[in-house]
């Protein structure tokens, strides 16, 4: 199993519509969770923190299941500039090291 | 700019030549990671330091490539006779000591990357 675990769509959506990302992870002692955004050629850009109990910024939702070893990642109104590849990050307990997920590719339509 | 610098943002080499990445931390980070990246991929982790100190450097290829991150100075990234399979865009990113967050480990900021292409 990897650990670190991202369908990689392509996930096509019309501009407004909710999307919705998972993320798995293997390692029940990760504690730090990250999402990125990557455009095309260009570095990963932290979007945000989950913290256990959920939180929001703007448009964006992520959530944190312990129990399944799952993070997830909610956009609301999907705008057109949502359109780039989204990182799932996790820390490797023991380590200072950080597990990048394949990433999940977005694109919003006009 | 007080972000992560890197340099140079493209990089061209001969195969056999020597390539050298360059990378300054965000100001009032003492730790940096290499990742390297290949088209259509995931970011692949290489190696961590903090200043004077090769902390993590399992990702790192055995041969060719090391990495120092000196007392004054930047990051370098070197990778000796260069192949083919070298060209990637190679990211570096920094963050506050690991563990002061006051959640968990502090997210890491990265650099714009810089890109090698091997000829």
């Amino acid at each position: 199993r990897k650990e670190v675990e991202q369908d990689p769509g392509p996930f096509n959506v019309p501009e407004g519509a909710t999307v919705a990302f998972n993320c798995t992870y293997s390692n029940s002692a990760s504690q730090s969770f990250f999402w990125y955004r990557q455009d095309c050629r260009k570095e990963p850009k932290l979007l945000m923190s989950v913290y256990s109990s959920g939180n929001e910024d703007g448009r964006f939702t992520a959530q944190l299941n312990r129990a399944s070893q799952y993070i997830s990642l909610l956009i609301r109104d999907s705008k057109l500039s949502d359109s780039a590849t989204y990182l799932c990050v996790v820390n490797k307990p023991g380590t200072y090291k950080y597990i990048f997920g394949t990433g999940t590719r977005l694109k919003v339509l006009a | 700019n007080a972000g992560v610098m890197q340099n140079p943002r493209h990089l061209v080499r001969r195969r056999g030549q020597e390539a050298r990445l360059r990378c300054s931390p965000m100001k009032g980070h003492s730790h940096v990671y290499w990742y390297r990246q290949l088209p259509e991929e995931g970011l692949k982790f290489m190696v961590y330091l903090q200043k004077e100190n090769i902390i993590d450097e399992s990702g790192m290829p055995k041969e060719r490539f090391s990495a120092e991150f000196p007392k004054e100075g930047p990051s370098i990234l070197r990778i000796q006779q260069v192949v083919r399979g070298d060209s990637a865009a190679y990211f570096c990113a920094s963050s506050p000591l690991p563990g002061t967050g006051i959640k968990g480990n502090q997210p890491q900021h990265f650099g714009d990357g810089t890109r090698l292409s091997i000829l």
